[in-house]
């Protein structure tokens, strides 16, 4: 397994404007996850996919936000209209989906993103 | 709904003693139980978990923590503290039945070693 890879490692940004990031998870992990991680805090859960459906979303998540997985692989995480709010890690994570709730998640190194 | 209390932002301990890390968590049920750990620049991994079983549960670098239900606590402990310890460490808990499989993370509990 080469782990789980995040691109860009950074990624700094004008207000308003919109940014992707990119997670690829452990190759035939069926379960993606993202969270955002702000300074001194865990991370909080955004949504997951199980293969290529979108199970949950938190309510974290706004309009403003939108996570793909179209083939099952490969997970993209936009931000429209970015905010200054929006600054923070952004962290993906994989695991097999064989153990329920019970998974191990295998993280990223995450993508930092700065609002200027 | 389910949450997580770590106790103390930041720990302190002497190279070589005892580490006691806390965690609390709400849940209407017991839940499946984490603790991951991140050293500096990189991502966060996992250190032991508690699904079922035995409520004692070690996992790697000589680390532990016990599931004690009545309590609602799933305390971290190493022995003996070794510098390469130092790192933040994460508390979390999913859900074991219903509620799909998001995670809730604690705040995080910085463990500084001092030489």
């Amino acid at each position: 397994d080469t782990g789980v890879s995040q691109n860009p490692r950074h990624k700094i940004t004008k207000r308003g404007q919109n940014v992707t990031f990119r997670c690829d998870p452990i190759s035939e992990h069926n379960r993606l996850y993202w969270y955002r991680q702000t300074l001194g805090q865990g991370p909080e859960f955004l949504t997951y996919f199980q293969n290529e459906a979108q199970l949950e979303k938190s309510r974290l998540l706004s309009d403003r936000f939108s996570a793909e997985r179209p083939k099952g692989s490969f997970s993209t995480l936009e931000i429209q209209r970015t905010e200054q709010g929006d600054s923070a890690m952004y962290l993906c994570a994989s695991s097999t989906g064989t153990s329920g709730g019970a998974d191990t998640q295998y993280f990223g190194p995450g993508t930092r993103l700065t609002v200027l | 709904a389910q949450s997580v209390t770590q106790l103390g932002s930041h720990v302190s301990v002497s190279e070589g003693a005892l580490v006691l890390l806390r965690c609390n968590y709400s849940s209407s049920v017991p839940p499946y139980l984490f603790w991951y750990v991140q050293y500096p620049n990189q991502g966060l991994q996992l250190l032991l978990k508690y699904t079922t079983g035995a409520t004692l549960v070690k996992g790697i670098n000589g680390f532990e923590a016990e599931f004690k239900k009545s309590e609602t606590s799933f305390h971290l402990t190493k022995p003996s503290a070794h510098m390469s310890d130092a790192a933040e460490y994460f508390c979390a808990v999913s859900p074991t039945k219903g509620g799909g499989f998001k995670t809730i993370f604690g705040a995080g509990t910085r463990l500084f070693v001092k030489a």
